[in-house]
């Protein structure tokens, strides 16, 4: 049984293009998070969702819009990519809004611009 | 703003070397701290974590104590394995949004 899945697992499309990832998980946790890891492994958190309501949004350039539908499921939309934007995306998911919440991580959505 | 520091990779060892990795962190507050580890192809697993000062965190023969004098957070292991090779990341997590702080994470290799 998979905790956190996402899909795709790999996104390969063109500069300019628009796309989603989705990410779901079984786990009853009440917060989501989305995390980029660039080409040097750096991982960086991007938004976090908690009961469907947006409680981190980092500098993100406005092109990236989560969504959360419930709280099973945190969706991240991308509008107009860029090259810049090629990296792995990872989903993890958490219980509580406590400082001693331990995150559980999909495997990725590798997304590569060309 | 809060940060983490780990030592410069990558670290290469023999099988059933003693591995010291070191993380440092800055942080307001009392932050959890934690170590993830990543098998090539794999997300983020949780390896150990502590929770306050002088906690020490352990699983599959890795260890970690919460120093809080010297704000670090050393993964060690008496003797590695080939199955070990992956990438590990400190983290401190802090406040109420559970927000993940990373380091920039060390790859590790074990030859035979």
């Amino acid at each position: 049984d998979t905790a956190v899945s996402q899909t795709p697992k790999y996104l390969v499309t063109q500069m300019g293009n628009d796309k989603s990832i989705k990410c779901e998980q079984n786990l009853g946790h009440d917060t989501m998070y989305w995390y980029k890891q660039d080409s040097k492994k750096f991982l960086k958190i991007m938004f976090s969702y908690n009961n469907k309501e947006l409680i981190i949004n980092e500098t993100v350039p406005n092109r990236f819009s989560p969504k959360s539908p419930d709280k099973a499921h945190l969706n991240l939309h991308i509008n107009s990519l860029e090259l810049g934007d090629s990296a792995v995306y990872f989903c993890a998911s958490s219980q509580g809004g406590t400082e001693r919440s331990s995150q559980h991580f999909g495997d990725g959505t590798r997304l590569s611009i060309l | 703003g809060d940060s983490v520091t780990q030592m410069e990779g990558p670290v290469t060892l023999s099988e059933e070397a003693f591995l010291t990795i070191n993380c440092t962190y800055t942080a307001t507050g009392y932050p959890s701290l934690f170590w993830y580890v990543q098998y090539p192809g794999e997300g983020l697993q949780l390896l150990l974590k502590a929770t306050k000062a002088d906690d020490k965190g352990s699983n599959k023969g890795f260890e970690a104590t919460y120093r809080k004098e010297t704000t670090s957070f050393h993964l060690e292991k008496g003797s590695v394995q080939v199955s070990d090779s992956a990438v590990y990341f400190c983290a401190l997590g802090s406040g109420a949004n559970s927000k993940l702080t990373f380091g920039k994470g060390i790859t590790l290799s074990v030859r035979p």
